[in-house]
């Protein structure tokens, strides 16, 4: 009962360098999810996906891209790091038809840009 | 979560009640949800609640949904410390996908 897992669990990187989060799910999950936490704001979105190939932006898209090959893995990479990235960032997914629309978070990956 | 607001912090001791409130502002929101965060680790779904229901009870939850007020609350009867979390509101609103979220209340319970 794998769930959702997220890797790695702490990232230190430095300001223009590029970095890969990566996001797995067992269940087979049709949507996809990246969120970003911040201290007063919340979990805001960043990129979501529908299915393999099929990506679209969230609230706060700029500076991240995201692909989906896999319906198992859905990975987030900052092409050039930022101080204002620094975050907490979690991966969930939800089934396809699923009205009530239950999300299933990752523990989530603590990144820091110096 | 601009459009989904909750207060910062709640206290309370050990065998009271808690209750935290959420507003939101999009009177298209199909379901409303409560999600819970533990120190270090994802969100946790508590309980969610449908937009044509006043309220939900799941054991010690209460959910009460007032949708002319566009005001949602958690109620959890007998506070643990096991309860000291953050919880979030989020909302579904109708033609999108992904959910909404509130910027989390956190709740400490005192011995």
């Amino acid at each position: 009962d794998a769930g959702i897992t997220q890797s790695p669990r702490y990232k230190i990187t430095e300001t223009g360098r590029q970095v890969t989060l990566m996001c797995h799910q067992t269940w087979s999950h049709s949507y996809m999810f990246w969120y970003r936490q911040d201290l007063g704001h919340g979990l805001r979105l960043i990129y979501y996906s529908a299915a393999a190939d099929i990506t679209d932006k969230g609230e706060v898209p700029d500076g991240y891209v995201v692909s989906r090959s896999k319906t198992e893995n859905f990975p987030l990479t900052l092409e050039s790091a930022t101080r204002s990235q620094t975050s907490v960032y979690f991966c969930a997914s939800s089934e396809q038809g699923a009205t009530n629309e239950k999300l299933f978070f990752g523990s989530g990956t603590q990144l820091s840009v110096l | 979560g601009e459009d989904v607001e909750q207060s910062l912090f709640l206290s309370v001791r050990e065998g009271d009640s808690s209750v935290i409130n959420c507003t939101y502002t999009d009177s298209s929101s199909t379901y409303l949800y409560w999600y819970k965060q533990e120190p270090g680790a994802g969100l946790q779904l508590l309980t969610y609640i449908f937009s044509n229901m006043d309220m939900k009870q799941d054991q010690r939850l209460t959910v009460l949904l007032n949708k002319k007020d566009k005001h949602l609350s958690l109620r959890i009867a007998d506070t643990q410390t096991g309860d000291s979390a953050i919880y979030f509101c989020a909302e579904k609103r109708a033609g999108r996908r992904a959910l909404t979220f509130g910027s989390g209340t956190r709740l400490q319970v005192q011995p």
